[in-house]
């Protein structure tokens, strides 16, 4: 079983930002934190993942707390090709577990 | 850069036929997952392979179905004896290494219908 929690729909305006949370209370200390997106029907794509600090690249940005039971990935300027299935998995080693996401939709 | 590669894109088969589908990873990476969508589901991992070696095949049904990384080639996930159940779309991915620094690269996948 997936060992994270997301909302199950969000909205977001275009041109605005997009803040996903994601809750992995029971992570461990040496798990990373993984986001991937699956697009309509698309393979999944990666987008960022972290361990301890806040991570940035040229999709997202990834807000871990402090005590890293919850993170929240940011898409600066959100577009509508930004809809999709967001999902946040904890671990990464191997295989990939993955849970029902969070469905983003970008209205313009 | 060429991503992950997977053929055929479609594929349809009769009850009790075979599938294979197959696979070519990112260059450079050499190790390869396989995971399966069913209808309206999430994404479930099948089975993990380094090449000419199964690292990990717990989530493969233990009948019918079988996977192979060979030292040439693209990996093959073979399906014999389909059943309609077995219509999903199946994903690879392919990663450079293993462990937690090591992202995994999705491919397109291929859509199984089992008529």
């Amino acid at each position: 079983d997936a060992k994270t929690t997301q909302p199950t729909s969000m909205d977001c305006a275009e041109g605005r930002a997009a803040n996903l949370p994601c809750n992995h209370s029971t992570i461990s200390g040496n798990e990373y934190v993984y986001w991937y997106r699956q697009i309509h029907s698309q393979g999944p794509q990666y987008i960022i993942h972290g361990l301890k600090n806040n991570e940035t690249n040229e999709m997202a940005s990834l807000i871990i707390t402090e005590d890293r039971k919850s993170s929240t990935l940011i898409l600066p300027h959100a577009t509508l090709r930004d809809t999709a299935v967001y999902y946040c998995i904890v671990g990464g080693s191997e295989k990939l577990v993955f849970g029902k996401g969070t469905k983003l939709t970008v209205n313009p | 850069n060429a991503g992950v590669m997977q053929n055929p894109r479609h594929l349809v088969r009769r009850r009790g036929q075979e599938a294979r589908l197959r696979c070519s990873p990112m260059k450079g990476h050499s190790h390869v997952y396989w995971y399966r969508q069913l209808p309206e589901e999430g994404l479930k991992f099948m089975v993990y392979l380094q090449k000419e070696n199964i690292i990990d095949e717990s989530g493969m049904p233990k009948e019918r179905f079988s996977a192979e990384f060979p030292k040439e080639g693209p990996s093959i996930l073979r399906i014999q004896q389909v059943v309609r159940g077995d219509s999903a779309a199946y994903f690879c991915a392919s990663s450079r290494g293993t462990g937690r620094i090591y992202e995994q690269y999705f491919g397109p996948g291929t859509r199984l219908t089992v008529t």
